[in-house]
């Protein structure tokens, strides 16, 4: 089992849809969960960010974390065509000093006009 | 334009050969990271450096190697390269490294290895 599943997708909604990302994850100790898209052929980008369980929302984008659940979700609200990403969560806790995040695979995103 | 940038940003070799990659971080940033991302296997952590200095160690194989050098660029070598070796490789920087800062991702380069 790996440390963070992530639904690879892909994920078709039509434009205006409120869209639910989701991860599961096994290691208790992650405390920093954050939510990156990914353009093709680019690199990601940092969308929403939280430290430990919450809620978080910037714009149309909430995140949410369950630790008890061990359950990460982003909720886009509003959906556009260019939300049309890979989504990736991924989470990290302290490691020698170093937070290095663990990524999901990436759920892809489709939002048809 | 995340202000990180890497070259090449593609590259053919064969198997066996022997490529350097190079990162150059965001202006300020003293963390340089390094990911691969293959279709199997997703975004996997390399290695980490901060001014000048090893940090961390995720999934890096024995025939790769990294540094990061005064001016902050840093470079990953790969060397007796196979074909599962064919992914993409980012880098990412980030200030300092801490749990709450953005790290900041570069364009990829495109490792094809035939």
């Amino acid at each position: 089992q790996k440390e963070v599943e992530q639904d690879p997708g892909p994920l078709s909604v039509p434009e205006g849809a409120i869209v639910s990302l989701n991860c599961t994850y096994s290691n208790s100790a992650f405390q920093y969960f954050m939510w990156y898209r990914q353009y093709s052929r680019k690199g990601p980008e940092l969308l929403m960010y939280t430290y430990s369980s919450g809620n978080k929302e910037d714009g149309r984008f909430t995140a949410q974390v369950d630790k008890s659940s061990k359950y990460i979700s982003l909720f886009i609200r509003d959906s556009q065509p260019s939300d049309s990403a890979t989504y990736l969560c991924a989470m990290s806790s302290s490691s020698g000093g170093s937070y290095i995040p663990t990524f999901g695979r990436g759920t892809s995103l489709i939002v048809h006009p | 334009d995340s202000g990180v940038t890497q070259t090449p940003k593609h590259l053919i070799t064969a198997t066996g050969q022997r490529v350097t990659l190079r990162c150059s971080p965001r202006s300020g940033d003293l963390s340089v990271y390094w990911y691969q991302q293959s279709l199997d296997q997703g975004l996997q952590f390399l290695i980490h450096y901060y001014n000048g200095e090893e940090r961390a160690k995720g999934n890096i194989l024995e025939r790769f190697s990294a540094q990061q050098f005064p001016d902050l660029h840093s470079e990953l070598n790969l060397s007796s390269l196979e074909l599962g070796d064919s992914a993409l490789y980012f880098c990412a920087s980030s200030v300092s490294g801490g749990p709450q800062e953005t790290q900041y991702f570069g364009p990829g380069t495109r490792l094809l290895v035939l």
